[in-house]
């Protein structure tokens, strides 16, 4: 399999629900991201992680928990969410993390519903 | 923060031309995206601007102006398949890349 897989695509919660997204890269990338997307928004950039390292965590509360145990995998932990947490959550990588022509690869994302 | 602009919604014909528009306010610039979102699937990459000027790739073109913070995305020859969200995007002096909200393009037969 190539390319960024995200599992689940699709995943609906209580909000004392705790589950986690997964995403997987084959492409020999070291860093990758997770955005979330909601309608007629920009994306927003959540966490990114360079060579396993977190280097950025753009003020995101801490209901979202970030794992990244090696290049290749990335976990979103969800627990105590919120409605307005419901959202499209697409993950990406890239070769790496800090060079302008940096082209993201992103995976087709996890639909979450919060109810 | 950054600031990305692009209209939220174009229609065209087939067959058609469609330029969609991106203005830009960012601390430093280290290069604009441009990438195609089709409903419920990824985005894909399309292209890439740091220099001034226009870079083609096929039917789509990518203009770029740093003095005027603006770019468009030129789609000609427009086909049913390129009904999609166009989403622009700016890398920042700490190559923090920031996107716009999208543009929504409708192809009409």
């Amino acid at each position: 399999e190539t390319g960024v897989t995200q599992t689940p695509r699709h995943l609906v919660m209580g909000m004392t629900n705790k589950k986690s997204l997964k995403c997987e890269q084959h492409l020999g990338h070291n860093a990758m991201y997770w955005y979330k997307q909601s309608a007629k928004k920009p994306l927003e950039l959540m966490f990114v992680y360079n060579f396993k390292e977190q280097t950025e965590n753009n003020s995101v509360p801490s209901r979202f928990s970030p794992e990244c145990p090696n290049s290749s995998h990335l976990f979103l932990h969800l627990h105590t969410l919120q409605p307005e947490d419901s959202a499209l959550y697409l993950c990406a990588s890239s070769p790496d993390g800090s060079s302008g022509a940096n082209v993201l690869t992103f995976g087709a994302g996890s639909r979450l519903t919060v109810l | 923060g950054q600031n990305i602009d692009q209209p939220t919604e174009m229609t065209a014909t087939e067959g058609a031309i469609v330029q969609i528009n991106c203005t830009y306010q960012t601390s430093g610039f280290n290069g604009l995206f441009w990438y195609q979102q089709h409903a419920g699937e990824a985005p894909t990459f399309l292209s890439y601007n740091v220099l001034d000027g226009l870079e083609e790739k096929g039917r789509f073109s990518s203009f770029l102006s740093r003095s005027k913070g603006y770019s468009y995305l030129l789609l000609k020859e427009l086909q049913m398949k390129d009904s999609a969200s166009y989403l622009c995007a700016v890398r920042d002096r700490d190559y923090k890349l920031s996107f716009g909200a999208g543009t929504t393009v409708t192809v009409r037969a």
